[in-house]
């Protein structure tokens, strides 16, 4: 199974600022996703990191308040924008590899003040 | 849109005994992935058990096992001879086929192990 590490772990944040998390694997992987985690919730997708393209946003996710970045196959970084107290979350890396799995990071814990 | 449902929001479990976690989904696809996820306080998530729409058979990993009724469509889990190290939140997630790797989630079920 794929190893994967996101950093930073977490971080309080003031409002208005940015964060970028960072999630690093230790293969090539073809497919990486970032998800959200709000706070007693599921998992919801952002958006697919496209290799050497723009990523694919879910209904609800823009790039001007999520950019991410894709310049391999084994990193991509999110970047949490203009930030609110409503950005506070899990934000998940993931990676699909082989038979349909899907592999998860630790994971970033983000509190905007 | 395909939605996952899980109406348990928590469940508690005595160790060594046996609990089932259900999970219930909406799709008009016929063929089709689906997931348990467990995430414990590290945050976390790994892959307990997948099943194949396409395969009548039950998956079991060890001490789970899935009862799958595509009819109904349930996709209920199973923790037989529960441990300490069990507890977590457990999310169950629905995937298309050809859809990439992309998942929906459910909620997400908190299961409480205790002495």
């Amino acid at each position: 199974s794929a190893v994967i590490s996101q950093k930073p772990s977490r971080d309080i944040c003031q409002r208005g600022t940015s964060l970028t998390i960072q999630c690093q694997v230790d293969s090539q992987v073809t497919m990486m996703f970032w998800y959200r985690q709000q706070p007693g919730q599921s998992l919801t997708l952002i958006a697919t990191a496209n290799q050497g393209s723009e990523a694919t946003y879910e209904s609800g996710f823009v790039i001007d308040k999520f950019p991410i970045s894709r310049p391999n196959l084994t990193f991509s970084t999110l970047t949490v924008s203009n930030m609110s107290p409503e950005d506070s979350s899990i934000y998940l890396c993931s990676v699909g590899q082989g038979t349909e799995k899907l592999f998860f990071g630790s994971g970033t814990q983000l509190s905007v003040l | 849109a395909q939605t996952v449902t899980q109406s348990q929001p928590e469940m508690s479990v005595q160790e060594a005994e046996t609990v089932t976690l259900s999970c219930t989904y909406d799709t008009s696809e016929s063929d089709y992935y689906l997931f348990w996820y467990k995430q414990p306080p590290s945050r976390q998530m790994i892959l307990v058990i997948r099943q194949e729409a396409y395969k009548q058979q039950n998956a079991t990993e060890n001490r789970f096992s899935v009862n799958f009724q595509k009819a109904a469509k349930s996709f209920s889990l199973k923790i037989s001879d529960s441990q300490l190290g069990d507890a977590a939140m457990y999310f169950c997630a629905y995937r298309r086929v050809n859809s990439g790797y992309a998942l929906n989630f459910g909620k997400g079920t908190s299961l409480l192990v205790t002495p």
